[in-house]
């Protein structure tokens, strides 16, 4: 079945550690985005990649990286310079990044809780 | 500017009855999607609706309907029939034919009251 697929589904990091957050897609999609939810609010775009070896920042990009080696796959790494990074965290993937038609998908998200 | 508003943070309904849920946007494009996302508590994204903005008609799939006004900007959501798996977070987005993003509304919370 194509898919999105994040891991962990629930994290748990100490203050001061960088932690990565991983998905995978099997869709072929050429693009792939991350979002922050905090508890009652709507999706933040962190990042976004258009394509292999290339991603923009979003609105929140501050404490966070990404990489995009494979088309398939975009880990996200929350660093200790993200202040406040307990939230949510959403993976979604489109066809392309431009035009207009062509929904995102989502993987199922990560739960990161800062202890 | 928001590109996306979603001015009702909460809706109820009565099981079996109809409900609408707004949706403005904000985009000087004259090309662009406008989607609509159900999130349940366990947090999944789950794709209902799409409506472009050259569709003449209103998109439609099962139970989701599109009241779409262009010369309003606006791109609201029917639900038909409502059950009790309906309670759910609801985000309208849209994404601009000359951008490369997907821009979402602060969504609204829907609970189907049995």
């Amino acid at each position: 079945d194509g898919g999105i697929t994040q891991s962990p589904k629930y994290l748990f990091r100490k203050e001061g550690q960088n932690v990565t957050l991983s998905c995978e897609q099997n869709l072929n999609h050429d693009a792939m985005y991350w979002y922050r939810q905090d508890p009652g609010q709507g999706l933040r775009l962190i990042y976004y990649s258009q394509i292999v070896n290339d991603f923009q920042k979003g609105d929140i990009a501050e404490g966070y990286s990404v990489s995009r080696e494979k088309k398939e796959s975009f880990p996200l790494t929350v660093t200790s310079a993200q202040k406040n990074p307990t939230a949510f965290y959403l993976c979604a993937s489109s066809i392309d990044s431009r035009g207009t038609v062509g929904e995102q998908f989502f993987g199922p998200g990560t739960r990161l809780t800062v202890l | 500017a928001q590109k996306i508003t979603q001015t009702q943070p909460g809706m109820f309904v009565q099981e079996k009855e109809a409900v609408t849920l707004d949706c403005t946007y904000d985009t000087s494009d004259q090309s662009y999607g406008l989607f609509w996302y159900k999130q349940p508590s366990s947090g999944e994204m789950i794709f209902l609706i799409y409506q472009g903005s050259y569709d003449e008609q209103n998109a439609t799939e099962g139970r989701y309907s599109l009241n779409f006004q262009k010369a309003r900007k606006s791109a609201n959501l029917v639900i038909s029939a409502s059950q009790l798996g309906d309670s759910a977070m609801y985000f309208c987005a849209m994404r601009e034919a000359t951008g490369n993003q997907f821009y979402f509304g602060t969504g609204t919370s829907l609970t189907v009251i049995p």
